[in-house]
């Protein structure tokens, strides 16, 4: 158990264009989902903290109007990236945390975007 | 959640058991060791966690000591498919999220 999906894979847009990644937790239920990004040969970085049904915490320095996040359903958090540019092209990786367990997050496979 | 301190690199001959230490010198009482891997272009892998006891799970054990201000992971027979970057990282029960480090670089070498 505890497997996280995300879609797409890999994504290449052009440059002014929004991309949507979508992260699933394919047989839990998560309240709580977090979304992390990773330049080359650099570490995970946080972004934001999802909350189903609520607004989405972010970490000082994300543009929330940028990078918008729905977390509509206990499986389910997107994460948008609005009019994008190519330093935006990253990995991004989300994880998520079992409704009632505050132990362990699971994290989803990453979706590497490329933006031209 | 309390730093950690990790060897930026370590070489494993296949085969051999991997020993990963980890430095967590201002860990709190409250707060776990929880070890992740990452292998290239893939998102992190849990692999373990512990509080105060030895743990020890199908894909390694942990070893924490008795002052827990460090610990270990050991991979009892590493393959060439545990190399990857490893991640120590301390963070309370109830702590939000988790805080990456630059890891270890482990690699397994045939």
């Amino acid at each position: 158990g505890a497997v996280v999906s995300q879609h797409p894979s890999r994504v290449i847009c052009k440059s002014g264009t929004s991309v949507k990644i979508e992260c699933r937790s394919l047989d839990f239920q998560a309240t709580t989902m977090f979304w992390y990004r990773q330049f080359p040969k650099q570490s995970l970085m946080l972004m934001a903290t999802s909350n189903e049904g609520s607004k989405a915490t972010y970490e000082q320095g994300v543009e929330k109007d940028k990078f918008l996040i729905n977390h509509a359903s206990l499986t389910l958090s997107t994460l948008t990236v609005t009019s994008a540019h190519p330093e935006d092209s990253s990995f991004y990786i989300c994880s998520a945390r079992k409704t009632g367990n505050q132990e362990t997050q699971y994290f989803g496979p990453g979706t590497r975007l490329l933006v031209l | 959640d309390a730093k950690t301190t990790q060897p930026t690199s370590m070489d494993c001959a296949e085969g051999r058991a991997a020993n990963l230490p980890c430095n967590h010198s201002t860990i709190s009482g409250n707060e776990y060791v929880y070890w992740y891997r990452q292998i290239h272009s893939q998102g992190p892998q849990y692999i373990i966690h512990g509080l105060k006891n030895n743990e020890t799970n199908e894909m390694a054990s942990l070893i924490i000591t008795e002052d827990r201000k460090s610990s270990t992971l050991i991979l009892p027979h590493a393959t060439l498919r545990d190399t990857a970057v490893y991640y120590c990282i301390v963070r309370s029960y109830y702590g939000q999220n988790f805080v990456f480090g630059p890891g270890t670089r482990l690699s397994v070498l045939p």
